[in-house]
């Protein structure tokens, strides 16, 4: 069983759908980041965070440490958040990144 | 975004050569990560760099090689090629090890 676990794989939603996408882990952390990938090919780093939730524009991310699990979501999507949304862990025993595999999300028009 | 950049961007190898990929910054940031990036797998920690001549080896480094004589550079040796190293190839930085990584364009190699 992978330690970081993202669901869903795949993921199609039309416009101004609200998305969700989950990230459960299994071990003890210090942080958690979301990043996206965009059909390119960049990665850029969306939020980093410890407990509670966090909010940029449409993006919105909240981490639940009892229930090892944390959520990203995008509200009134638009097809050019259409990318590979990846959660990473920070180990807190030795700060080591576990990565999920990603969710591919495609927003239809 | 962070000045970071990686080359070459693409290359085609054959199998038994040496390879090198460089990894730039203009940040200076201490720490440096390389990584690869295969279809079914997240990123996958090749080796890192917590400063100049500091490296440790990540969960796949079996085959690579790695050196870091300059804050701005990281380079990833892969000393005689193979197919099971083609992949994509991205570079990352942070100011702390467990903070905000900012990552390069990534570069595409082919070994055949």
């Amino acid at each position: 069983k992978n330690e970081v676990e993202q669901s869903p794989q795949n993921l199609t939603a039309q416009e101004g759908e609200f998305i969700t996408i989950n990230c459960s882990y299994s071990v003890g952390i210090s942080a958690l980041h979301w990043l996206q990938q965009h059909p390119g090919g960049g990665i850029v780093s969306l939020f980093m965070l410890s407990s509670g939730k966090k909010k940029h524009g449409r993006l919105i991310a909240t981490i639940n440490i009892q229930e090892k699990h944390s959520s990203l979501h995008i509200t009134a999507s638009h097809p050019r958040d259409s990318a590979v949304y990846i959660c990473a862990v920070v180990v807190d025993s030795n700060y080591q990144l576990i990565w999920g595999a990603g969710t591919k999300l495609i927003i239809k028009p | 975004d962070a000045g970071i950049t990686q080359s070459p961007r693409h290359k085609v190898t054959e199998t038994g050569t040496p390879v090198t990929l460089r990894c730039h910054q203009t940040e200076n940031h201490r720490y440096m990560y390389w990584y690869r990036q295969d279809p079914g797998h997240g990123l996958r920690l090749i080796h890192y760099s917590y400063g100049v001549k500091d490296t440790d080896k990540g969960e796949v480094s079996d085959g690579y090689s790695v050196s870091r004589s300059k804050t701005e550079d990281f380079l990833l040796t892969l000393e005689s090629a193979t197919s099971s190293q083609t992949s994509v190839y991205f570079c990352a930085i942070s100011d702390l090890g467990v903070g905000t990584q900012y990552f390069g364009p990534g570069t595409r190699l082919l070994v055949l």
